[in-house]
């Protein structure tokens, strides 16, 4: 069985902090793809990254960082100097292949005080 | 190119009707999947159709049913409406390398 789990419900931190959400995730597939989205109060889902299972290669985009563990099933997701404006709800995900369906965690809320 | 784009935003039904939310998919996106979000959940995948069949189901009763148009857009229609029915439904689509989501109708059945 698939399952993704994020055990951080809510992150409060004030702004400029750096803050790490958690993620981890269960599968018996040798191949999948794993994803991180936020959701801004306006409810739609705005893809952050995929990173497909051969790739363990940490990625930077801005203040945005996945740190990719295969050995820990982990799939991290840091922030450096957070801003108000990435308040927000972020989920963690899973998929079996690039068009197979989405797997969510529950996700963490992150507030960003000023 | 436009996005996902889903209507009506906000909709209250009473318990035992039927309801249809609407999904235009982003340009060009010949698969598209439908999500039910209950609050402060993780969306939990309903279906997924691709090519207007149906490719995909999640753990959801029959009388939640899809259609998908020959122009990618899609239908959601639930029957029968339960009070725990109420919820985010998200619409998705994708033309292989992930998918974009549309805001969602927010439905509340009393």
């Amino acid at each position: 069985a698939q399952k993704v789990t994020q055990a951080q419900t809510e992150i409060s931190v004030v702004e400029k902090e750096d803050v790490t959400l958690d993620c981890v995730y269960e599968t018996r597939d040798t191949t999948y793809y794993l994803f991180w989205y936020k959701q801004p109060p306006s409810g739609e889902l705005v893809f952050l990254i995929r990173r497909n299972s051969f790739d363990e290669q940490n990625e930077i985009s801005g203040r945005y960082s996945w740190n990719f563990q295969k050995s820990t099933s982990s799939f991290n997701f840091t922030i450096t100097a957070s801003q108000v404006v990435d308040s927000a709800v972020y989920f963690c995900a899973l998929s079996r292949g690039s068009q197979g369906n989405l797997i969510f965690g529950k996700g963490t809320k992150l507030s960003v005080k000023p | 190119e436009t996005g996902v784009t889903q209507s009506p935003t906000h909709l209250i039904k009473t318990r035992g009707q039927q309801v249809t939310l609407r999904c235009s998919s982003q340009s060009g996106h010949n698969t598209v999947s439908w999500y039910q979000q209950a609050l402060g959940q993780g969306p939990q995948f309903i279906f997924q159709y691709y090519r207007e069949e149906e490719n995909g189901r999640g753990n959801f009763p029959p009388r939640f049913s899809g259609l998908q148009f020959p122009n990618y857009s899609s239908e959601l229609n639930v029957n029968a409406l339960e009070l725990d029915d109420s919820a985010l439904y998200l619409c998705a689509s994708s033309l292989g390398q992930g998918y974009t989501f549309g805001s969602g109708t927010r439905l509340t059945v009393v």
